[in-house]
């Protein structure tokens, strides 16, 4: 069974700080996603990644980078964090572009 | 850009009642579409998908799923809804523009009194 793995369940950051969101994982997936997650407006892209070193934004990327130097993991790196940046940010791996997607359990982030 | 729209966001069902949740999409080109569940405390997982052929599909714990191409929607279904169904669903399309993407709805809040 695949399995995505957030480093983080819960983080709490202060304002200003560089923030590292890690995800693992360990099928060998080709595609990498974050998204965050916010009541009543769903999931949001972030940023994606199809292969090694390559990223593309998505529908929201402002205030958000993103590394891929292995294809096992993603790292999603907010280089000063704000506090409308607190939510839950969730990472997914497919195989395919348009394969389903596998979701890691999420990291709530919290920032004050 | 694609973009998705769940009807409801907030559903109170009593156990034994028939379920409907409304999905609109827009995007003109070719689509693959998929339901999600989350459940309390759990992560998202897919409930079904549908990429081509017969529009009805059937997913996991009696779900299913219409495709509509003249209406772009993909309403989700289930004829009797059970305690355990109390989640928050989510409709998404998946379409290549530049790169395969997957956009989600807004989800639907589903809580099912027993």
């Amino acid at each position: 069974d695949v399995k995505v793995t957030q480093s983080s369940r819960y983080l709490v950051k202060r304002t200003g700080e560089k923030v590292f969101l890690e995800c693992v994982q360990d099928m060998d997936h080709e595609n990498m996603f974050w998204y965050r997650q916010d009541p009543g407006l769903g999931l949001r892209l972030i940023y994606f990644s199809y292969d090694v070193k390559m990223k593309e934004k998505g529908d929201i990327p402002e205030g958000y980078s993103v590394s891929r130097e292995k294809k096992e993991r993603f790292s999603l790196i907010l280089e000063s964090a704000s506090t409308n940046q607190t939510s839950m940010y969730l990472c997914a791996s497919s195989p395919l572009g348009n394969s389903p997607l596998h979701f890691g359990n999420g990291t709530r982030l919290t920032v004050t | 850009a694609q973009s998705v729209s769940q009807h409801n966001h907030h559903v109170i069902l009593s156990e034994a009642a028939s379920l409907e949740l409304g999905c609109n999409y827009s995007y003109g080109g070719t689509v693959n579409l998929f339901w999600y569940v989350q459940y309390p405390g759990q992560h998202l997982q897919l409930l079904l998908k549908y990429f081509s052929g017969d529009p009805l599909v059937k997913g996991i714990k009696g779900f299913e799923a219409e495709f509509i191409k003249s209406k772009f929607s993909f309403n989700l279904r289930k004829p009797s809804v059970q305690w355990s169904d109390t989640a928050e669903y989510f409709c998404a399309v998946n379409a290549y523009t530049g790169g395969f993407k997957t956009i989600f709805g807004a989800g639907t809040r589903l809580f099912v009194k027993a």
